[in-house]
């Protein structure tokens, strides 16, 4: 297993272009986790699937932002009419169900850069 | 609600030196608490974690923490310190298993530089 892998690593985009960013998690990982992380801080919590089902979104989740897991396999974040404000790092994360569901395993994370 | 602090922005230890990164967090019940290490333009790796049990914690790397519930503190230790540890370390806590959405808050991290 390659472990949790996001793509792109880097967008460099102008302020009220959309991106998309994708997560590919660990296979048998039915739990997928999105964090934004920006400069000097800790990530924190926007969104979280089970399956196919998003479960829990933060309120920094604008309408902007949406998340999908449609099979229940890779996820894809896309950021609508983008501000300067959404320059950040975001990490994708995956668990298991039961036992180790605590212990999330994140990926390399994708910079996005907004001008 | 949950929080985490880390009240150490920033430390400097000479490798070799013995390390200990500060964590204090807040929450009702039983905490799930984890370490983990960023290295520069990286994801998030874990170095350790306690659920229950023993209070003192190994894990990779050679580091540990300790769980203390009287000064809701998990402090991360290292007894020497090598170049290669130079990153920035992030304290979480985790909400329960049962049901919860098991998400993540984090403190705000605390930046190793490691001088020769």
């Amino acid at each position: 297993d390659t472990g949790v892998s996001q793509n792109p690593r880097h967008k460099i985009t102008k302020r009220g272009q959309n991106v998309t960013f994708r997560c590919d998690p660990i296979s048998e990982h039915n739990r997928l986790y999105w964090y934004r992380q920006t400069l000097g801080q800790g990530p924190e919590f926007l969104t979280y699937f089970q399956n196919e089902a998003q479960l829990e979104k933060s309120r920094l989740l604008s309408d902007r932002f949406s998340a999908e897991r449609p099979k229940g396999s890779f996820s894809t974040l896309e950021i609508q009419r983008t501000e300067q404000g959404d320059s950040a790092m975001y990490l994708c994360a995956s668990s298991p169900t039961g036992v180790g569901a605590n212990v999330l395993t994140f990926g390399a994370g994708s910079r996005l850069t907004v001008l | 609600a949950q929080s985490v602090t880390q009240p150490d922005i920033h430390i400097t230890v000479s490798e070799g030196a013995s390390l200990e990164l500060r964590c204090n967090y807040s929450y009702g019940a039983t905490p799930y608490l984890f370490w983990y290490v960023q290295s520069p333009g990286q994801g998030l790796q874990l170095l350790l974690k306690y659920f229950s049990g023993d209070t003192l914690v190994q894990g990779i790397k050679g580091f540990e923490a300790e769980f203390k519930r009287s000064q809701s503190s998990f402090n991360l230790r290292k007894p020497s310190v090598h170049w290669s540890d130079a990153a920035e370390y992030f304290c979480a806590v985790g909400a329960g298993i049962s049901g919860a959405t098991n998400k993540l808050i984090f403190g705000t991290g605390t930046l190793l530089a490691v001088q020769p």
